[in-house]
């Protein structure tokens, strides 16, 4: 089955400057990649997904990269707020009903 | 939020017992799914069902079984309680494959 692998388990950065978190999978059939963001004691939510067709995403503040060659993804958030500060989660899915999930990685924006 | 609840949201039980959590969707989504969340261990996928009395396995659903008899309502059973089954479990809904997941609550599970 799919394999996804998160780095670095925690960030901190200094508001206003950028965060990346790094995801990579082993199947190269995955073809549906999303990242979801938990607030403490809150459920997640997904703030941004990328398909395979796509090479880069972005929304706001939020942009998502795709290597599929080598067979990564990267969450970028650029000009952080202390509402970033959160655990965010990628995720692969490989053409099915089903995601596989990193381990997640705990965002800290120091003020 | 969509209209996602689970119950109970707390609960507490010994090791052995039989345990049902419940979830409920407002949404008639078509896909419905039971994780857990374990420190280092992120969102692992339990059971998921595609349709009414339609489920499969997911990577950790060993101890785990599932039923849903309505579009509405997903239930999670733990046949026998452990402490290795002690966790947040989330349920999830979707419409459709390979789109936006919409996770409930969650309920926090603790067994002694």
């Amino acid at each position: 089955g799919e394999n996804v692998e998160q780095h670095p388990s925690t960030l901190s950065v200094q508001e206003g400057d950028s965060a990346v978190i790094k995801c990579t999978y082993s199947d190269s059939a995955s073809n549906y990649f999303p990242w979801y963001k938990q607030e403490l004691g809150k459920r997640p939510q997904l703030i941004i997904d990328i398909r395979s067709n796509v090479g880069e995403k972005k929304d706001q503040r939020i942009a998502v990269t795709l290597n599929k060659t080598a067979k990564h993804f990267s969450l970028h958030i650029t000009e952080t707020q202390p509402e970033d500060s959160a655990v965010y989660f990628c995720a692969a899915s490989m053409r099915s009903e089903k995601l596989t999930f990193g381990t997640g990685t705990r965002l800290t924006i120091i003020p | 939020d969509a209209g996602i609840t689970q119950s109970p949201r707390h609960k507490v039980t010994e090791t052995g017992t039989p345990v049902t959590l419940r979830c409920h969707q407002t949404e008639n989504h078509r896909y419905m799914y039971w994780y857990r969340q374990d420190p280092g261990h992120g969102l692992r996928l339990i059971h998921y069902s595609y349709g009414v009395k339609d489920t499969d396995k997911g990577e950790v659903s060993d101890g785990y079984s599932v039923s849903r008899s309505k579009t509405e309502d997903f239930l999670l059973t733990l046949e026998s309680a452990t402490s290795s089954q002690t966790s947040v479990y989330f349920c999830a809904t979707g419409p459709r494959i390979q789109e936006t997941q919409y996770f409930g609550p969650g309920t926090r599970l603790l067994v002694l």
